[in-house]
């Protein structure tokens, strides 16, 4: 079993639109939850990161955490070209010591 | 400007060379970590280093040696590399490795083995 997985894409949204990503974790013990933006040919920098269940928001981001489920979403409001990215989530796990989990990555694309 | 830099952002080895890749933070941090990311798959973690103690090697061939001199400085020796191993090399520091640390990525060094 994956560790962290995440919605398979790629993920296309008008200008405009909401972009919804989804990732769920095996590590019911996870207490920290991150989300990196990764462009074509560059390194992950880091947009949000969650600790409590509930939603998150900092502008047009908002992150949702549910524990209980296991599951940790990313919600892109009002979506530009700019955000066409890979979108990774990560998740840090406890295994002797923390380490940071990554999922394979969603790509989204924003039509103009 | 993440605060991590790396050198150098491409290298190019054959199969019996050896060269280093080379990673310096400034952001005061103590924790520095090795990613590797191949196309279409997760980032793997290779290794960590907490205040300069190596405290993570992720079943990683010895063909990559790692080095921690200080806090702020971290190199990645390479020898005897395949094919397989080319791939983006990302450096990146926290302040910690506990539950709530935050990890910063480098520009990372893309590495092709010929």
């Amino acid at each position: 079993q994956k560790e962290v997985e995440q919605n398979s894409g790629p993920l296309s949204v008008p200008e405009g639109a909401i972009a919804s990503l989804n990732c769920t974790y095996s590590d019911r013990g996870s207490q920290s939850f991150f989300w990196y933006r990764q462009y074509s040919g560059k390194s992950p920098e880091l947009i949000m990161s969650i600790y409590s269940n509930g939603d998150k928001e900092d502008g047009r981001f908002t992150a949702q955490l549910n524990k209980a489920s296991q599951y940790v979403s990313l919600l892109i409001r009002d979506s530009q070209p700019s955000d066409s990215a890979t979108y990774l989530c990560a998740v840090n796990m406890f295994n002797g010591d923390y380490k940071l989990s990554f999922g394979a990555g969603t790509t989204v694309t924003v039509r103009a | 400007e993440t605060g991590v830099t790396q050198t150098p952002r491409h290298l190019v080895m054959g199969m019996t060379n050896k060269k280093s890749l080379k990673c310096e933070q400034h952001l005061g941090h103590n924790a520095m970590y090795w990613y590797k990311q191949s196309a279409k798959k997760p980032l793997e973690l290779m290794f960590v280093y907490n205040f300069k103690e190596q405290t993570e090697n992720n079943s990683v061939p010895s063909r990559f040696s790692p080095e921690c001199p200080n806090s702020s400085h971290l190199f990645l020796h390479l020898h005897t590399l395949q094919p397989e191993d080319s791939a983006l090399y990302l450096c990146a520091s926290s302040q910690g490795t506990g539950a709530g640390n935050t990890i910063y990525f480098g520009e990372g060094s893309w590495l092709t083995v010929v």
